[in-house]
């Protein structure tokens, strides 16, 4: 089955760094990614849809300068958290669908952010 | 706007029993209808979907319901096993759009 891999899947850094997720999508071409947050005991909050070689859509209230997504090819996108704060720490999970624009969307396993 | 809702929030179901997860939409250009698994620490991983066309879906113990009039679908776990215990989300969309997710239940199946 389609496989997307995210990484790293937990990471623990001190306020004021910058890290950055990657998605990758293993064994399919994905043309477009979408990007979520979520928060302990509650559902995916769709942050942005990455699409390939264009500009990310980000969602109602979602500072873009914030984060920073490419989509440089059909089978990465990366998330990057710029200045990251103690708010900022919550479960991070992408996900892709194919060029085919095919449901379903597959997810990553999430990656686990900690900002100290 | 909750463009999916979903029901209940938690559930218990004893080993062997039913489990059954509601979910409810508005709009009706959504075509596209999965279930979704989640467990601890990880991503969701599909379960099963169905498209409007068909009103009953079933994959092993994995059964999704769909009543297109109503706007609601349903998935049921039969011979809920301990290993079910998760979280589920229902999800639709239309061809090419995002996935609106419902607010999950918890599922635990107690042995």
């Amino acid at each position: 089955g389609a496989v997307v891999s995210q990484h790293p899947s937990w990471v623990i850094c001190k306020s004021g760094t910058s890290v950055k997720i990657e998605c990758r999508s293993l064994d399919f071409q994905a043309t477009t990614m979408f990007w979520y947050r979520q928060f302990p005991k509650q559902s995916l909050m769709l942050m942005a849809t990455s699409n390939e070689g264009s500009k990310a859509t980000y969602e109602q209230g979602v500072e873009k300068d914030k984060f920073l997504i490419n989509h440089a090819s059909l089978t990465l996108s990366t998330l990057t958290v710029t200045s990251a704060h103690p708010e900022d720490s919550s479960f991070y999970i992408c996900s892709a669908r194919d060029v085919r624009g095919h449901q379903p969307q597959h997810f990553g396993d999430g990656t686990r952010l900690s900002i100290l | 706007q909750q463009q999916v809702k979903q029901s209940p929030q938690s559930l218990i179901v004893q080993k062997g029993g039913i489990s059954i997860i509601n979910c409810a939409y508005e709009n009706t250009a959504f075509d596209y209808f999965p279930w979704y698994q989640q467990f601890p620490g990880k991503g969701p991983a599909l379960l099963i979907a169905i498209r409007p066309d068909v009103s009953e879906k079933k994959e092993g113990r994995f059964t999704i319901s769909f009543n297109k009039s109503a706007k609601q679908f349903s998935l049921h776990i039969m011979d809920s096993q301990p290993g079910d215990s998760a979280t589920y989300f229902c999800a639709a969309s239309s061809t090419g759009n995002q996935f609106y997710f419902g607010t999950g239940t918890s599922l635990t199946v107690i042995p």
